[in-house]
């Protein structure tokens, strides 16, 4: 089975900290995602990344950073939280040329104070 | 534009009720399409895909669902609904790129 394990369940922070959301998967995939969930607003793609190093914007990218130095890792930066990034947010890992199945960690809540 | 609807944002049915939860999609291409399931304060989990052939798919837990290129749906439904099948039900859309679309999710309560 894949596993998708993101560090934190829960974490509280204060405005203008910098946060840091870790996500690691076991099985190889190339492509890892960060989405953030939000009530009546579905699931929207912060950043993906398709290799080491490499990354793409997503539909939300403003306010976010993303890290990709190790093939199994990716992790999301907020430079300096704000409230309005108090969300849930999502990674998830996919194995390019599979029929785009993705598999989802647990999901970290993130209160911004 | 590409896009998916999930038109029903909450709805509630009794234990042992029959249940179809509705998606209907705008992809420029061959879709690929997906239901997960999401139980309070988890992640998500894949209940079933269709990439082609029968367009009648069989998921886990249960569900199946059932594509109709004709009316650009991908609808989920289940004879007999559990108690446990109480949750958020997400329909997403993908195949010409590596990235999913996402509807906004349909919550399902289960009264006893």
């Amino acid at each position: 089975d894949v596993k998708v394990t993101q560090s934190s369940r829960y974490l509280v922070k204060r405005t203008g900290e910098k946060v840091f959301l870790e996500c690691v998967q076991d099985m190889d995939h190339e492509n890892m995602f960060w989405y953030r969930q939000d009530p009546g607003l579905g699931l929207r793609l912060i950043y993906f990344s398709y290799d080491v190093k490499m990354k793409e914007k997503g539909d939300i990218p403003e306010g976010y950073s993303v890290s990709r130095e190790k093939k199994e890792r990716f992790s999301l930066i907020l430079e300096s939280a704000s409230t309005n990034q108090t969300s849930m947010y999502l990674c998830a890992s996919m194995r390019p040329g599979q029929g785009n199945i993705q598999y989802f960690g647990a999901g970290t809540r993130l209160s911004v104070l | 534009a590409q896009s998916v609807t999930q038109p029903d944002i909450h709805i509630t049915v009794s234990e042992g009720a029959s249940l179809e939860l509705r998606c209907n999609y705008s992809y420029g291409a061959t879709p690929y399409l997906f239901w997960y399931v999401q139980s309070p304060g988890q992640g998500l989990q894949l209940l079933l895909k269709y990439f082609s052939g029968d367009t009648l798919v069989q998921g886990i837990k249960g569900f199946e669902a059932e594509f109709k290129r004709s009316q650009s749906s991908f609808n989920l439904r289940k004879p007999s609904v559990h108690w446990s099948d109480a949750a958020e039900y997400f329909c997403a859309v993908g195949g010409n790129t590596d990235k999913l679309i996402f509807g906004t999710g349909t919550r399902l309560q289960v009264f006893p």
